[in-house]
């Protein structure tokens, strides 16, 4: 069973512009949302965790400026900006009851390449 | 940030025998730690996972053992198949509530 729907799954992006990306939940019973990169190397870094609607935040790391918002109860987004080398960003989602980290589970992921 | 260490990056080895990757960590306030299976093209999936009031949990051949007090963890694959060659990533939770660090990977080959 798909948890979440991640769009686009692939884009070119030209040097110097911004890309939006997109994730649905499918689930409300995980609704604790995540990004993570994984760049060319295979590593994964966590970027943000938002839990309420409305709310957003921003990060830079090398090779890329992110702005990420929770639109509502089940669309994450992320603007990826200034990107210079390529990666994919996966988003996730968590039960996370209890105050203990749930299992994470990952999206079909969106590849992006520099043009 | 959190510093999750792993080895080896790359493990080659025989059909049916066994596989062992090991990860430290530095939080001790960490108390999840799962293990992801990537294979080319595809996302992370979750394969097994053990929480910090357990030494050891199996699932069929998948054995993870977890030392606290060295904050170590590790998974051994047990007659391994071709079918079990990926990325494997090891992660811990961090002081973040529902953050995981994950490790550099290892990428793992079994060779009929």
């Amino acid at each position: 069973v798909t948890l979440l729907e991640q769009n686009p799954r692939w884009r070119l992006v030209p040097r110097g512009q911004a890309v939006n990306l997109r994730c649905i939940l499918k689930n409300s019973q995980y609704p604790w949302m995540s990004w993570y990169q994984q760049d060319l190397q295979k590593q994964l870094q966590w970027l943000f965790t938002l839990r309420s609607p409305g709310d957003k935040e921003v990060k830079s790391l090398p090779g890329a400026d992110y702005l990420a918002t929770r639109v509502t109860d089940t669309e994450l987004r992320l603007q990826v900006a200034n990107m210079s080398q390529g990666r994919t960003l996966y988003c996730t989602c968590s039960v996370g009851t209890g105050g203990h980290t749930g299992q994470l589970y990952f999206g079909e992921g969106s590849k992006l390449t520099v043009l | 940030g959190e510093q999750v260490e792993q080895l080896p990056s790359i493990l080659r080895v025989q059909e049916r025998s066994s596989a062992s990757i090991n990860c430290t960590y530095e939080n001790s306030a960490s108390n999840y730690f799962p293990w992801y299976k990537q294979e080319p093209g595809e996302n992370p999936k979750l394969i097994i996972d053990i929480r910090s009031n357990m030494e050891r949990k199996q699932i069929q051949g998948l054995i993870v053992l977890l030392d606290k007090k060295a904050k170590r963890f590790s998974l051994h694959i047990t007659d391994t198949q071709p079918a079990d060659s990926a990325m494997y990533f090891c992660a811990a939770s961090g002081p973040n509530y529902n953050v995981l660090y994950f490790g550099s990977g290892t990428k793992l080959t079994v060779e009929p």
